[in-house]
């Protein structure tokens, strides 16, 4: 069965530092990738995705992430954090077969930036 | 516009009881997903409705659960019998239909969370 593994549960950052978050998937056909992003006390929403072309892809709020296929990766980063990107950010992978949109998550990477 | 809404926001009920779990998509939206979040956990997918019809319910766990989507649009998500196992959040979400390529983005609801006393 296909999985999403987030390495790191549990993130604190200064403001203005650099931040990458893990995401590895394991399926071996073709996916979509997605990173969804829930601030406290708000609904999940898509930060960026990936279907295809360019694997480096920029999302909202300065956050881009690289799809490297050969590592089944799909790490996001941002180059300097704010104290307003503490939230939760949940990985999810779709696999393309079947024409299901059913998405598979991580367990999720809870981001704490201190002012 | 509107986005996906859930009701109840919050549902107490004891153990062995019968709950429904209502969600009303963004309209035009003919894809429904129903997802379960767990403390600590990321959604966990449940069944997905393209239209009127469960197209996949793969990740229903047993026979208590049970949806629907008689008219396309509101979705119901029945849960019987139910247990202190169940206590999560349920979510759920809309989209575009989905094609070869794969999902469109997933527009989630705030969710309801479900205690089973």
């Amino acid at each position: 069965a296909q999985s999403v593994s987030q390495h790191n549960h549990h993130v604190i950052l200064s403001e203005a530092a650099s931040l990458e978050l893990g995401c590895n998937y394991s399926y071996g056909g073709t996916v979509n990738l997605f990173w969804y992003v829930q601030y406290p006390g708000q609904h999940l929403q898509l930060l960026l995705k990936y279907f295809s072309g360019d694997p480096l892809v920029k999302g909202i709020k300065g956050f881009e992430a690289e799809f490297i296929k050969s590592k089944f990766s799909f790490n996001l980063r941002k180059p300097s954090v704010q104290w307003s990107d503490t939230a939760e950010y949940f990985c999810a992978v779709n696999v393309r077969s079947g024409n299901t949109g059913k998405l598979i998550f991580g367990q999720g990477t809870t981001l704490q930036v201190k002012p | 516009g509107a986005g996906v809404s859930q009701t109840p926001s919050n549902k107490v009920t004891e153990k062995g009881k019968y709950v429904e779990l209502r969600c009303d998509p963004i309209s035009g939206h003919t894809a429904l997903y129903w997802y379960r979040q767990s403390l600590g956990q990321g959604p966990e997918f449940l069944i997905y409705f393209q239209g009127t019809g469960a197209a996949d319910d793969s990740g229903l766990p047993n026979d208590r659960f049970f949806a629907v989507r008689p008219e396309g649009s509101v979705s119901t998500l029945k849960i019987q019998r139910t247990e202190r196992g169940d206590s999560a959040v349920y979510l759920c979400a809309s989209s575009l239909r989905p094609t070869s390529g794969g999902a469109n983005e997933q527009f989630f609801g705030p969710g309801t969370r479900l205690t089973v006393l």
